[in-house]
């Protein structure tokens, strides 16, 4: 089964501090997303990644970064963290090569609840 | 990608069919339907998805409108279980790009 692993459950960080989010997935997909989730608001996409190296402003992009070094981990980057980041952060990945089964299919993290004070 | 709305919220009695609607009157011709649920604290979790033909697996089964303006999810015995939020999609099949969700449908199963 494909697996999508989100570094932490739960986080929290100082306002000002970097933080970092990582997540990795086990099936070669080409692509990852990072989502982050409020009440009210759904699921929002910040970034997403269709190859290495390469990256995509989201809707909600402002405040933060990502980096995809290697097909497996994508990493979500709070510069300097601030309290309206305080959220729930998904990741996904989904593979969109010919003949891949399920193509077009996103898996998704359990989730990271970061808190910010 | 298009836009699509579903109903806020609904209920259903264990046991029975769930039918959750979802209109896509923009919808392109080479966009599909995706419909993910997220059950309380989890990650959204793919259940099934279709072009333009009715598509059933092991979850549920997906109607989609001659038109394809519409489409409905169903859960044929609806268990407490299935209490989640359903969202549903349409993107381009193969697109390396955005997946967006919108609100989705709360769809709560009481026994």
């Amino acid at each position: 089964d494909v697996k999508v692993t989100q570094s932490s459950r739960y986080l929290v960080k100082r306002t000002g501090e970097k933080v970092f989010l990582e997540c990795v997935q086990d099936m070669d997909h080409e692509n990852m997303f990072w989502y982050r989730q409020d009440p009210g608001l759904g699921l929002r996409l910040i970034y997403f990644s269709y190859d290495v190296k390469m990256k995509e402003k989201g809707d909600i992009p402002e405040g933060y970064s990502v980096s995809r070094e290697k097909k497996e981990r994508f990493s979500l980057i709070l510069e300097s963290a601030s309290t309206n980041q305080t959220s729930m952060y998904l990741c996904a990945s989904s593979v969109t090569r010919q003949g891949a089964i399920r193509r077009g299919e996103a898996f998704f993290g359990q989730g990271t609840r970061l808190t910010v004070v | 990608d298009a836009k699509t709305t579903q109903p806020t919220s609904m209920d259903c009695a264990e046991g029975r069919a769930a039918n959750l609607p979802c209109n896509h009157s923009t919808i392109s011709g080479n966009e599909y339907v995706y419909w993910y649920r997220q059950i309380h604290s989890q990650g959204p979790q793919y259940i099934i998805h279709g072009l333009k033909n009715n598509e059933t697996n092991e979850m549920a089964s997906l109607i989609i409108t001659e038109d394809r303006k519409s489409s409905t999810l169903i859960l044929p015995h609806a268990t407490l279980r299935d209490t989640a939020v359903y969202y549903c999609i349409v993107r381009i099949y193969n697109q390396g790009g955005k997946l967006i969700f919108g609100q989705g449908t709360e769809l709560s199963v009481k026994p």
